[in-house]
């Protein structure tokens, strides 16, 4: 069965500075979807990044990148010149071969004005 | 993006008592919604696979008697808690799957259910 970690229950950040989130997973698939989630106080689920597991070029969306390391089953968040409005929790999550979505247990992202 | 709405945002109701509760996606059709239960500051769990015109598909340990799951028409699922009771307490949150665009599910905003 396919699993997803994150090991930072909370990070903190300074305002316009560079933070990076960490997720592995396990999975016997060679293709897949991993995407990054934000979910702010509002509790809506906001998609933020995804990856298809066959490109090797990391997907970048403005100031949000990864670093999808497939051989060794990772996939980090870089968010660069943090804002206020990134505090949220953000979740690793997998796609399997059926549709379903895998989350991680989350990360709880704090920036520091 | 795609829309997705849930209905009620909230609602509490006495134990004992079923709640229903809607995921309609707005602006396409979803032959497969997927339905989640969040509870305090922990990960997204998922419940069920609702997949119009038939059954459900229940991951273990969900009790389908219990979480009632109707995908009706391609834009409406609903989800009914029967008998609640206070342990059924928690935020559900139904996703869509568009057609068009396979690889990403379209999240609703929630509904926060409390059984007293």
């Amino acid at each position: 069965a396919q699993t997803v970690t994150q090991s930072q229950p909370e990070m903190s950040v300074q305002e316009a500075e560079t933070v990076t989130l960490s997720c592995t997973y396990d999975t016997s698939e060679s293709d897949y979807y991993l995407f990054w989630y934000k979910q702010p106080p509002s509790r809506q689920m906001i998609l933020v990044i995804r990856q298809e597991a066959y490109k090797q070029q990391n997907a970048t969306e403005n100031r949000f990148s990864v670093n999808f390391q497939k051989a060794a089953k990772s996939f980090s968040l870089k968010i660069s010149d943090s804002q206020l409005g990134d505090a949220a929790m953000y979740f690793c999550a997998y796609r399997t071969r059926d549709d379903k979505i895998i989350f991680g247990k989350g990360t709880r992202l704090h920036i520091l004005p | 993006g795609a829309v997705v709405s849930q209905h009620p945002s909230w609602v509490i109701c006495k134990s004992g008592t079923s709640v229903k509760i809607e995921c309609r996606s707005l602006d396409f059709q979803a032959t497969t919604m997927f339905w989640y239960r969040q509870f305090p500051k922990q990960s997204l769990m998922l419940m069920a696979t609702s997949n119009e015109g038939s059954k459900a598909t229940y991951e273990q340990g969900v009790e389908k008697d219990k979480f009632l799951i109707n995908h009706a028409s391609l834009t409406l699922s609903t989800l009914t808690v029967t008998s609640a009771h206070p342990e059924d307490s928690s935020f559900y949150i139904c996703s869509a799957r568009d057609p068009g665009i396979r690889e990403t599910q379209y999240f609703g905003p929630g509904t926060r259910l409390l059984v007293l």
